[in-house]
């Protein structure tokens, strides 16, 4: 069975700080792991997903993420944030035959002051 | 390229009524999967898709059904509301099994139980 923990459901930053949203997966076969950005009132919008290929994913918007399969980890970064990056930010994992079942953390919560 | 169309945006229902909502997957999309986003659970899935035929099913009681028509359009029916399935649906379209290609939602449909 796969689950997912991310640490802090409220982040607050400041404009032009870095960004750090972390996320640790469990999964007793390889997974795939993605990073979706959900604004109030809209749908999961992904922001990247990692498929086996290279351990550090780049995706939109300037964030990228790197896995690590010894920590079990996928956090998402941003070098620095901006305010039209406040959202809620959500990792999910799957694994191959899981026929639509990604497994969503409870998502964290951004916030940007200026 | 359009993305996945979910109709209607928003519903309000009677408890003890029953509801159907729409999903059109991105062209050439075959499976598609729906989730329930509570404030309390998160998001969790209901069902997926494929081909019309359905593969795998969350943890959902026998009200919630859906089906999948040969163009690949998708509908799920709740019936009996109750006042705790006020929720945001999502609907989700992938070309095959989500895990590898990658899963794009739709903005959700918001039904409020009354």
């Amino acid at each position: 069975a796969q689950s997912v923990t991310q640490l802090g459901s409220h982040v607050s930053v400041s404009e032009g700080a870095l960004v750090l949203l972390r996320c640790n997966y469990s999964s007793s076969v390889p997974p795939y792991l993605f990073w979706y950005v959900q604004y109030p009132n809209q749908g999961l919008q992904l922001l990247l997903k990692y498929t086996s290929a290279a351990t550090l994913v780049k995706g939109i918007n300037g964030f990228e993420a790197e896995f690590k399969k010894s920590e079990t980890s996928f956090h998402l970064t941003k070098p620095s944030a901006h305010m039209s990056d406040a959202a809620e930010y959500f990792c999910a994992v799957s694994v191959w035959g899981s026929q639509g079942n990604l497994i969503f953390g409870k998502g964290t919560k951004l916030s940007v002051k200026p | 390229k359009a993305g996945v169309t979910q109709t209607p945006r928003y519903l309000i229902k009677t408890r003890g009524q029953q509801v159907t909502l729409s999903c059109s997957p991105i062209s050439g999309h075959r499976s598609v999967s729906w989730y329930q986003q509570t404030p309390g659970q998160g998001l969790q899935f209901l069902f997926e898709y494929f081909s019309e035929t359905q593969r795998n099913k969350g943890n959902f009681p026998g009200r919630f059904s859906g089906r999948q028509f040969s163009n690949s359009r998708s509908e799920m029916n709740v019936s009996t509301l109750e006042l705790g399935d006020s929720a945001l649906y999502l609907c989700a379209s992938s070309l095959a099994d989500g895990g590898n290609y990658g899963y794009t939602f739709g903005s959700g449909t918001r039904l409020t139980v009354v």
